[in-house]
Parts: structure tokens; C-alpha cells; sequence
């Protein structure tokens, strides 16, 4: 079965510093990759994804990925961070050969910009 | 204006009582979904839809019950069987590859 671990559930940064929100999966097939942030009390909304080709996948707001097969990672990364970033991230993946399209998803980072 | 409505936002119900969420979309998308989402759990699939009039169980059904009349509908009813149903209940929809949008979802709240 598949399944996605969130190592970190919480995490502070200060405004303007780098970050990285780690996930790793488990799958003994390949996979899609996801990112999706919620701000309080409202739905997902999708960051970035990995379907095929460059391991480096960019998103919106800044942010970016990276899917390290070998490590079965998929690393969210910004440089720098905003007030506005503070939300909830979520890592989700769902098979290539999926039928019906069904997501698992981690448990949550909560990330939190602090000025 | 394109989208996926989840109605109400906010909704309370007396222990016992079965309650019906409400999940409407103009996408033209064939697939459903409906996740549930507690604190520290991300979200775990109830239920999916890849096309009008056959849905399937996802992880935790059990005490829950959807239908798909309509390509555009697909409401969640949360029966008196689910043990512990106050959550945050989260639409989603999908054009059968692997990307899913979501609704901006409605918290039930069972007292």
C-alpha cells in the first residue's frame, strides 16, 4: 500500500528566510507527486505537481520541489518567505496507473512566518 | 463563474440526527470526490465518482452515503451510524487524470 510521510508538522521561520517542507512516499510502483496549501478554513489549492520529466518542478508563489526518486522525496522549497505563506501544506501522491484517480495525502506541515 | 460550491460553510447537528453536504460544480468534470479532514490526519477519501450513477468506497465509508443523479452534484449524507463525525468535509473534482480541485469545503460540527 501505498502511503506519504510529513517528517515535520510543524514549522517556524522567520519572514524572509529559506525553508523546506519535507515528504517522503512509499510506493512499489511509480507515482504522481503533489503539493497543496490550505490557508484556515478553506479548501486545497495546488502548489506545484510532478507528473514526468525534470525533477525540478516550479510552482506557484515562489515555491518549488524537488522528486528524488532513489530517496522517494519530494522536498517543497522557497527561498525566501512571506507573512502571506503562513498555511497548511500538504503532500499527496496517487499512482500512475490509478483507476479512479484517488489521492493519499500526508499528514500536514503547518508552516507558520513569523516577522 | 466556473467553480465547485460546498454548502453551508458551516453546519450543526444534534448527535443522531442524519445530515446531507451539499457538493456542486460547473466544471464539466466526470469525477467526485469527498475527503474528510481532522486535525493532525490530513485528508482520508469517503467516497468517488468517475461518472453519473456509479460511485465507489474509498478508506472510510462506513457511515456515510453518497449519490451522483446529476454530472454536476454529488451530496454526502453523514449518517447517525458514524461514530465520530464532527470534521471538516472537503469536495473535490476531477477530470479522470491525476489532478484534483477542491471545494472550499464545509465544517460540520455534532453535538
Amino acid at each position: 500500500a501505498q502511503s506519504v510521510t510529513q517528517l515535520d508538522s510543524q514549522v517556524p521561520v522567520f519572514e524572509e528566510a529559506p525553508v523546506e517542507l519535507r515528504c517522503n512516499y512509499s510506493s512499489s510502483v511509480s507515482v504522481y507527486l503533489f503539493w497543496y496549501v490550505q490557508y484556515p478554513n478553506q479548501g486545497l489549492q495546488l502548489l506545484l505537481k510532478y507528473l514526468s520529466g525534470s525533477t525540478l518542478v516550479k510552482g506557484i508563489n515562489g515555491f518549488e520541489a524537488e522528486f528524488n526518486k532513489s530517496q522517494t522525496s519530494f522536498h517543497l522549497r522557497k527561498p525566501s518567505v512571506h507573512i502571506s505563506d503562513t498555511a497548511e501544506y500538504f503532500c499527496a501522491v496517487t499512482l500512475i496507473y490509478n483507476q479512479g484517480g484517488k489521492l493519499i495525502f500526508g499528514q500536514g506541515t503547518e508552516l507558520s512566518v513569523k516577522p | 463563474d466556473g467553480g465547485i460550491t460546498q454548502s453551508p460553510k458551516y453546519l450543526f447537528r444534534k448527535e443522531g440526527q442524519n445530515v446531507t453536504l451539499s457538493c456542486e460544480q460547473n466544471l464539466n468534470h466526470d469525477a467526485m470526490y469527498w475527503y474528510r479532514q481532522d486535525p493532525g490526519q490530513g485528508l482520508r477519501l469517503i467516497y468517488y465518482s468517475q461518472i453519473v450513477n456509479d460511485f465507489q468506497k474509498g478508506d472510510i465509508a462506513e457511515g456515510y452515503s453518497v449519490s451522483r443523479e446529476k454530472k454536476e452534484s454529488f451530496p454526502l449524507t453523514v449518517t447517525s451510524a458514524q461514530k465520530n463525525p464532527t470534521a471538516f468535509y472537503l469536495c473535490a473534482t476531477g477530470t479522470g487524470g491525476p489532478e484534483q480541485y477542491f471545494g472550499p469545503g464545509t465544517r460540520l460540527t455534532v453535538t
